[in-house]
């Protein structure tokens, strides 16, 4: 089974840097994986979706990279704020295109003033 | 456009006893799913369904039962709760590009 790591449970850093997340896929390079963000008491909600055959994603503030070689995704928050700290998800798919996603424990970020 | 409701959003039980935590979702996906997350731990799919009819096990489905007969439906059956199942549940659906969208989620304490 795929096993995920993320680079760090908690990462702190201070408003208007540049919040970098790591995840790394043990087993397998995924076809494709997506990154979501979680906040205290509520569901996932989903950012993006990269592919294997692509390199980088961005979605104004937010930028992900895949490196299949590697297998490993950047997930880059640039001029952070406060309203960014929440857990982040990694979630890949499992292998086949029912949908089905293995999810690690995510990261917290915590964006201080 | 509600999305993914879960219903309740809390809910205490006593063990060996049972009842069903709901989910609807009013976007037409044919894929639903049931996750759980525990302090520590990612989120674990319980079960799911490709469409109307169609359910599947995922990697925790012990003790737990689901069933589909509509497209916006999907209850996930409790038959003799343990304190084990004590978690917060997420439904979600999804269609196309395996993107989920989840449910507020469901959080279950059993004495």
């Amino acid at each position: 089974s795929q096993k995920i790591e993320q680079n760090s449970e908690a990462l702190n850093i201070q408003e208007g840097k540049t919040a970098t997340l790591t995840c790394n896929y043990t087993n397998y390079s995924p076809a494709y994986l997506q990154w979501y963000r979680q906040d205290p008491g509520r569901g996932p909600v989903f950012l993006l979706l990269i592919r294997e055959n692509e390199k980088e994603k961005r979605k104004e503030r937010l930028k992900v990279t895949f490196d299949t070689t590697l297998k490993q995704s950047l997930f880059h928050i640039t001029a952070s704020q406060p309203a960014d700290s929440a857990t982040y998800l990694c979630p890949c798919d499992r292998g086949s295109t029912l949908g089905r996603l293995y999810f690690g424990r995510g990261t917290q970020l915590t964006v201080w003033p | 456009n509600a999305g993914v409701t879960q219903t309740p959003k809390f809910q205490v039980l006593k063990t060996g006893q049972s009842m069903t935590l709901q989910c609807a979702q009013d976007m037409n996906h044919e894929y639903m799913s049931w996750y759980r997350q525990d302090p520590g731990m990612g989120l674990r799919l319980i079960h799911y369904s490709v469409g109307a009819g169609i359910t599947d096990q995922g990697e925790v489905p012990n003790g737990y039962n689901v069933s589909r007969s509509t497209t916006e439906d999907f209850p996930l059956r409790l038959l003799s709760a343990a304190p084990s199942q004590t978690s917060v549940y997420f439904c979600a659906s999804s269609q196309g590009a395996n993107v989920l969208t989840f449910g507020a989620g469901s959080r279950l304490t059993v004495l």
